[in-house]
């Protein structure tokens, strides 16, 4: 069984540029989440996709997007880069329905703003 | 507002001896609550879970253990190794309509060290 894969591992832009995150979910999931961890925080929810449709947001900006594709991999998007989206973006799976309490992360991918 | 709160933000065990992490929560809806464990440079990683119609669940070395009146959970090692160094984060979900089924509230986290 393949875990959840994320790319990629680090990545560092200029504020104002925009980038995009992916994320193949684990194998026989169908729902997808994306959390921001900054330093010392705990990671906060982004958005969550079931089914290639958004399934609830968290207090994120409309720059924050994100599309989930047939085989159930994701993409988030930001775009206007701040110096405070420097952060971990994770993303994680999960199966759906009551099984969708027990998400699966991946690594993470490491952003820098500068 | 910080609905799921890690008020330790760190805790050093010898080798042996049960760690005890706790976990407050202030959301009267959240009916599913899980532990994960997280090393540097990896993501979480899913530990144990109880639901709320239950007080107690036990996986191996871990237990954890919900007081619903109290809106408290603690995570229980015994024994503690020092492979179990990490940290940890407290996550809770709730079911109800309205809700993101699966959207996952995280404290700040606790880092634990386990000495030999």
């Amino acid at each position: 069984e393949t875990g959840v894969t994320q790319s990629p591992t680090h990545l560092i832009k200029t504020r104002g540029q925009q980038v995009t995150l992916r994320c193949s979910s684990q194998s026989g999931h169908n729902t997808v989440s994306w959390y921001q961890q900054a330093l010392g925080q705990g990671p906060q929810f982004i958005f969550q996709y079931y089914r290639e449709e958004e399934n609830g947001r968290g207090n994120f900006p409309p720059r924050f997007s994100g599309l989930q594709f047939p085989n159930y991999s994701s993409e988030l998007n930001v775009n206007a880069l701040e110096l405070d989206d420097s952060a971990l973006y994770l993303c994680a799976s999960s199966g759906g329905g009551v099984s969708s309490y027990e998400q699966y992360f991946g690594p993470g991918t490491r952003l820098t703003v500068t | 507002d910080q609905q799921v709160k890690q008020n330790s933000p760190s805790l050093s065990v010898q080798e042996g001896r049960i760690s005890i992490l706790n976990c407050d929560y202030t959301n009267s809806m959240f009916d599913y609550f899980l532990w994960y464990k997280k090393y540097p440079a990896e993501g979480p990683t899913f530990l144990i879970s109880i639901s709320s119609i239950k007080d107690k669940n036990e996986d191996g070395r871990f237990t954890v253990f919900l007081n619903k009146s109290a809106k408290h959970l603690s995570l229980h090692i015994v024994p503690s190794q020092p492979g179990d160094s990490a940290v940890y984060f407290c996550a809770a979900s709730e079911s109800g309509r309205g809700s993101t089924l699966g959207r996952l509230y995280f404290g700040r986290g606790t880092q634990l060290t386990v000495w030999p």
